[in-house]
């Protein structure tokens, strides 16, 4: 059983659409958080999630909504995609900073 | 604000020879740190974490790393890489109820 998965693995869409990436984990984890990595390979935080309630939000663009309908989901839509959209979006879960975090396997998302 | 510094964008070695890949951080609190890689196509693996204690931790795959506050360092050293070693590897920093702020990473290289 996969610990935190995540689909679509890979997504290519035209500008423009929206899309969703959907993220699940069984682990009881409380906490979900979205992650960013560019072509650079450099790893950014989007959002986290705890207990469903919205706890980090960074300076993303407000085309990105996440969507927590229970603690072990974490969904991620995105509004009206853009080519700098383009990136390795991972989802991970944990019970606590102090014990890390687990990820899932990635989308890669390519916008055309 | 914490941050973390990667030294080395790359680094290649020939299997059997010791590797050592560089971290520094900068944090005005107590941190935890971590070490992750990430193969191919793949999501992060935990590879080793400091939370308090020894300094010298060890991880899987034979992987090992000191923390020194003096230096604000936390480098992850391997006595004897293999090719199967080769992969992308990243330090991140946290603090207690914190997010996890992740380095540019290093791509090390073993080559036969």
């Amino acid at each position: 059983d996969t610990a935190v998965s995540q689909t679509p693995k890979y997504l290519v869409t035209q500008m423009g659409n929206d899309k969703s990436i959907k993220c699940e984990q069984n682990l009881g984890h409380d906490t979900m958080y979205w992650y960013k990595q560019d072509s650079k390979k450099f790893l950014k935080i989007m959002f986290s999630y705890n207990n469903k309630e919205l706890i980090i939000n960074e300076t993303v663009p407000n085309r990105f909504s996440p969507k927590s309908p229970d603690k072990a989901h974490l969904n991620l839509h995105i509004n009206s995609l853009e080519l700098g959209d383009s990136a390795v979006y991972f989802c991970a879960s944990s019970s606590g900073t102090t014990y890390g975090y687990t990820f899932g396997s990635g989308t890669r998302l390519t916008v055309v | 604000a914490q941050s973390v510094t990667q030294l080395d964008s790359q680094v290649p070695v020939f299997e059997e020879a010791p590797v050592e890949l560089r971290c520094n951080y900068s944090s005005s609190v107590s941190v935890y740190l971590f070490w992750y890689v990430q193969y191919p196509n793949q999501g992060l693996q935990l590879l080793l974490k400091y939370l308090s204690g020894s300094t010298l931790v060890k991880g899987i795959n034979g992987f090992e790393a000191e923390f020194n506050k003096s230096q604000t360092s936390f480098h992850l050293r391997k006595p004897s890489v293999h090719i199967s070693d080769t992969a992308e590897y990243f330090c991140a920093v946290g603090n207690q109820g914190g997010k996890l702020i992740f380095g540019q990473g290093t791509e090390l290289s073993v080559k036969p």
